[in-house]
């Protein structure tokens, strides 16, 4: 059963940094592009930061490009986001997501989310 | 810069009717178009990726049309666990993964 399992969540400061980490389990993770995908409480999606199989494609958001740096270790099935400089909209639900190739383009399995909240 | 545009806001329909739902890009982003619902409390699920394409396990009754700049998802008789939030988002134009603001499908 493929698996994505969100941590790192928490509270923290305007900014200040935070590291969240995506266990993925039951796919050949090498073999995929990786996503972040964030929802503001009540609100809808915003994709955040994209990484293609082989690290030689990635992608941010506008909104936190410059912040927040997306990298993976295929040894360890596992994706992370480094998140600088953090601001009150950052404030979200942070989702994990397989992409359904190589590729930058579609979520095709989702994590449970894991909460930051970014306050004083 | 590319913006996805949902349309309604907020569907009411009732079960067993069909439902419509719209979403337009800004600038064509030819058939990389993929549909996302969303229940309470859940994560997003995939239903249809390719603007017409479903995902593995979604059922006939969901279906997506359209390409370049006009895309319409839609759910031939709803059934009550269709009733959530419904997103597009393009994966054309980089970064890719922009998502439209949604629609809100709920029963009348």
């Amino acid at each position: 059963e493929v698996q994505l399992v969100e941590s790192g969540g928490g509270l923290v400061q305007p900014g200040r940094s935070l590291r969240l980490s995506c266990a993925a389990s039951g796919f050949t993770f090498a073999d995929y592009a990786m996503h972040w995908v964030r929802q503001a409480p009540g609100k809808g999606l915003e994709w955040v930061s994209g990484i293609s199989w082989n690290s030689g494609s990635i992608g941010y958001a506008d909104s936190v490009k410059g912040r927040f740096t997306i990298s993976r270790d295929n040894a360890k099935n596992s994706v992370y986001l480094q998140m600088n400089s953090l601001k009150a909209e950052d404030t979200a639900y942070y989702y994990c997501a397989k992409d359904k190739g190589q590729w930058l383009a579609v979520q095709i399995i989702w994590g449970q989310g894991t909460l930051v909240t970014v306050s004083s | 810069e590319i913006v996805m545009t949902q349309s309604p806001a907020t569907l009411s329909a009732s079960p067993g009717e069909r439902a419509t739902l719209s979403c337009r890009a800004s600038q064509s982003v030819t058939s990389n178009l993929a549909w996302y619902q969303q229940q309470p409390g859940q994560a997003p699920r995939l239903l249809i990726y390719g603007a017409s394409t479903r995902a593995t396990g979604i059922p006939a009754r969901f279906s997506g049309s359209g390409s370049g700049t006009q895309f319409t998802l839609t759910i031939s008789s709803l059934q009550s666990e269709d009733f959530a939030v419904y997103y597009c988002q393009q994966y054309n134009t980089w970064p890719p993964g922009l998502f439209g603001q949604g629609t809100k499908l709920e029963i009348k």
